[in-house]
């Protein structure tokens, strides 16, 4: 099955600095999505992004499918974006979900 | 538009006894699913329902889990009888077919004692 590599696994950063999280996979997706896990644990949705750039707000994502790769971009970061980062690819109708990135954002 | 909602958000239980979590997904979504989260982990795929028809329920640990979607809407997950193991949070998630992406529930924190 397709595996899914997140890095770096932690990370921690002063209120206001940018990051760029990162996901690889080792085959080709249909689907891939960005989630942040708050901590209240409710998993938010950010990108359905299987190829591509996107953008909302402060944050925006990119997949180059053809190398198998999708980045996180979080810009000028508050406080409210700590969390866990989580990318999954979908492979047979289920979401494979790579270990997440914890993001800690100090004020 | 409301998200998938799910109850009750938390719940402590003894072991041996059962327990029950309902969610009810996005309004027009037919695919629902119900993930389990341990500490630290992502999600892992209990159950999908396409309508009502549980379409891939390989990894449902069938001697003590059921679920049911009767009506191809609301879903109720049941656990009986409960196991310490079993503590952890049980995720509803929705979408539509064909469309890959699934929209996520709070949740139901269990805690077996």
């Amino acid at each position: 099955g397709i595996q899914v590599e997140q890095s770096p696994p932690d990370l921690i950063l002063q209120e206001g600095a940018n990051s760029t999280l990162r996901c690889n996979f080792s085959d080709s997706v249909n689907n891939l999505q960005w989630f942040h896990q708050n901590p209240w644990g409710q998993l938010i949705n950010l990108f359905y992004i299987p190829s591509g750039t996107k953008q909302n707000g402060r944050l925006s994502a990119t997949t180059v499918a053809t190398e198998r790769y999708s980045l996180l971009y979080i810009s000028s970061s508050q406080t409210t974006d700590s969390g866990v980062y989580f990318c999954a690819v979908e492979e047979n109708y289920q979401l494979i979900w790579g270990a997440g990135t914890k993001l800690i954002i100090k004020p | 538009e409301a998200g998938v909602v799910q109850s009750p958000r938390y719940k402590i239980i003894e072991k041996k006894q059962p327990v029950a979590f309902w969610c009810n997904p996005i309004s027009g979504h037919n695919t629902l699913y119900w993930y389990l989260q341990n500490l630290g982990q992502g999600p892992e795929l209990l159950i999908r329902y396409e309508n009502e028809e549980a379409v891939d329920d390989s990894q449902l640990p069938k001697d003590r889990f059921s679920a049911e979607r009767l009506k191809g809407v609301d879903s109720t997950l049941k656990i009986q009888p409960a196991e310490l193991g079993d503590s952890a949070v049980y995720l509803c998630a929705s979408g539509t077919s064909g469309n890959y992406e699934q929209y996520f529930g709070p949740g139901t924190r269990l805690t077996v004692t």
